[in-house]
């Protein structure tokens, strides 16, 4: 039972250098999303995707990108990292709501500890 | 209008205490809200939620108290303990909007002192 797994748990990066994060969930949900959490910032959304091949902006998007080939996989890619980009990422997935008033939960990844340097 | 703003910062309480968080929203177009529980080195986890046509949701040591008139809501946890000492997020949806987007707050610390 795997949930939501991402990878690597931890990254040092130089500045400029691109890398990308991964996320897998087995659950088959719908919904997946990226939030960076950083002190006394809360969770704050870069990217989320509603299905396989659909895509949209978040509230801090800039520097990331995303796509959704798949219904399982959902991977953040950094393009010229910066050392405001040293923050914890989360992958979160959730079942599509089937109407108002039903809701479900988001399930979280353990995250990835992104350090730039 | 997508903010929510949480308090304390920072909350150590006694064991046995009640602890209290507590949030506000802009939005009244928010029709879910959320509570998660995150442990250091965890990803957040849903604690509790609450629809805003109930004004309160209790779950064991757990409640939300919901005001829609002030647009707030708070996490009660009584008799607390120090397993949960956490951080834990409020957050808000629109559910009916179809983006299935969260907006949090910022997060408050708990320590439950043995």
């Amino acid at each position: 039972n795997a949930g939501v797994t991402q990878t690597p748990k931890f990254q040092v990066l130089k500045t400029g250098q691109s890398m990308t994060l991964q996320c897998a969930q087995d659950m088959n949900h719908e919904y997946m999303s990226w939030y960076r959490q950083d002190p006394g910032m809360g969770l704050r959304l870069i990217h989320y995707s509603v299905g396989a091949g659909i895509t949209d902006q978040g509230e801090v998007p800039n520097g990331y990108n995303v796509s959704r080939s798949t219904t399982e996989d959902f991977p953040l890619r950094l393009l010229s990292a910066a050392p405001s980009q040293t923050s914890v990422y989360f992958c979160a997935s959730s079942r599509q709501h089937r109407g108002p008033g039903l809701v479900t939960e988001a399930f979280f990844g353990q995250g990835t500890r992104l350090t730039v340097v | 209008q997508q903010q929510v703003k949480q308090s304390p910062q920072s909350l150590i309480v006694q064991k046995g205490g009640i602890s209290i968080i507590n949030c506000a929203y802009e939005n009244t177009a928010f029709d879910y809200f959320p509570w998660y529980q995150q442990f250091p080195g965890k990803g957040p986890a849903l604690l509790i939620a609450i629809r805003p046509d109930v004004s309160e949701k209790k779950e064991g040591r757990f409640t939300i108290s919901f005001n829609k008139s002030a647009k707030q809501f708070s996490l009660h946890i009584m008799d607390s303990q120090p397993g949960d000492s956490a951080t834990y997020f409020c957050a808000a949806s629109h559910t009916t909007s179809g983006t299935y987007k969260y907006i949090f707050g910022t997060g408050t610390r708990l320590k439950v002192l043995a």
